[in-house]
C-alpha cells in the first residue's frame, strides 16, 4: 500500500494565497524528493532535501524536512497562475524504490 | 542533450490485445525506472533496471506485464493481453546516480483499454 503519505489532497486557492502541501511516511527516510507535474505534463524534478531539519528555498516555494526525517512540506508564497499542477513528494523505500505520494493538486484562480 | 523519450505518447487498444511502450532514457543513464499513473492518483512504482539488469521488480502487477531492457539502452514494457484496468499514463523516468538521484522522466505514455 501507499506509504507516503500527502495532503491535501487538493487546494483551489487565490492568486496571491499562500498554499502549503504535507508530506508524511511512516519510516525515516534517507533524503525526499520534490516534483511537480503541470496538467497533461510530466513529473519535473524541484528539489531534494537530506539533512535533517533542512529547509531550502526557490524563489516563493520553500521547503522543509522534519527533525525526525520523515515528514516535509513544500509552501509557496503568493501563488500565481503558474504554480497550478500537483506537487509530489517522493521518499525511497527497500533501496532505491521511489516511491511517490498520492500529490497535491493545485488550482489558483485568478 | 535529448531528455527521456517514450513512444507511443497514447495508445487506444481493445481489451485483450498487445501493446508495447518504449523508453529512451537520457544517455549514460544507467538507471531506467517504469512508473504508472492511474486515474490521477499516485505515481506507482513497476520497476527499476540497473543497465541490463532487473534491478527491482516488485512493483509490476502481475505476470501480463514485461519489460525489457536489452543491451542496457532503451527499455520496452510490453502489457498482453491487456485488461480495462490497466488504463492510465506510464511514465518512463532515467537517472545517473543510483543513491539520492533526480528522475527525469518522459512524457508518458497513455494507454487507455476498451
Amino acid at each position: 500500500g501507499q506509504q507516503v503519505m500527502q495532503i491535501p489532497q487538493y487546494q483551489h486557492v487565490q492568486e496571491g494565497e499562500d498554499f502549503t502541501t504535507y508530506c508524511n511516511s511512516s519510516t525515516t527516510l534517507s533524503n525526499i524528493q520534490w516534483y511537480k507535474q503541470r496538467p497533461g505534463g510530466h513529473p519535473v524534478f524541484l528539489i531534494q532535501l537530506v539533512k535533517s531539519g533542512e529547509v531550502k528555498k526557490q524563489k516563493r516555494l520553500t521547503f522543509q524536512f522534519g527533525e525526525a526525517k520523515k515528514n516535509s512540506s513544500l509552501h509557496i508564497t503568493a501563488t500565481q497562475t503558474t504554480d497550478v499542477g500537483t506537487y509530489f513528494c517522493a521518499g525511497p523505500k527497500y533501496g532505491n524504490k521511489l516511491v511517490f505520494g498520492a500529490g497535491t493538486i493545485l488550482r489558483v484562480k485568478s | 542533450e535529448a531528455g527521456v523519450t517514450q513512444f507511443p505518447s497514447h495508445s487506444v487498444i481493445e481489451k485483450g490485445q498487445t501493446v508495447t511502450l518504449r523508453c529512451d532514457p537520457i544517455s549514460g543513464h544507467d538507471n531506467l525506472y517504469w512508473y504508472r499513473r492511474v486515474m490521477g492518483k499516485e505515481i506507482k512504482f513497476l520497476l527499476h533496471f540497473v543497465k541490463e539488469s532487473k534491478q527491482d521488480e516488485s512493483g509490476m502487477p502481475n505476470n501480463r506485464f514485461l519489460a525489457e531492457r536489452t543491451g542496457g539502452t532503451y527499455s520496452t514494457l510490453k502489457v498482453q493481453p491487456a485488461e480495462l484496468e490497466d488504463s492510465g499514463v506510464y511514465f518512463c523516468a532515467s537517472s545517473q546516480v543510483l543513491v539520492y538521484g533526480e528522475l527525469f522522466f518522459g512524457e508518458g505514455s497513455r494507454l487507455t483499454v476498451l
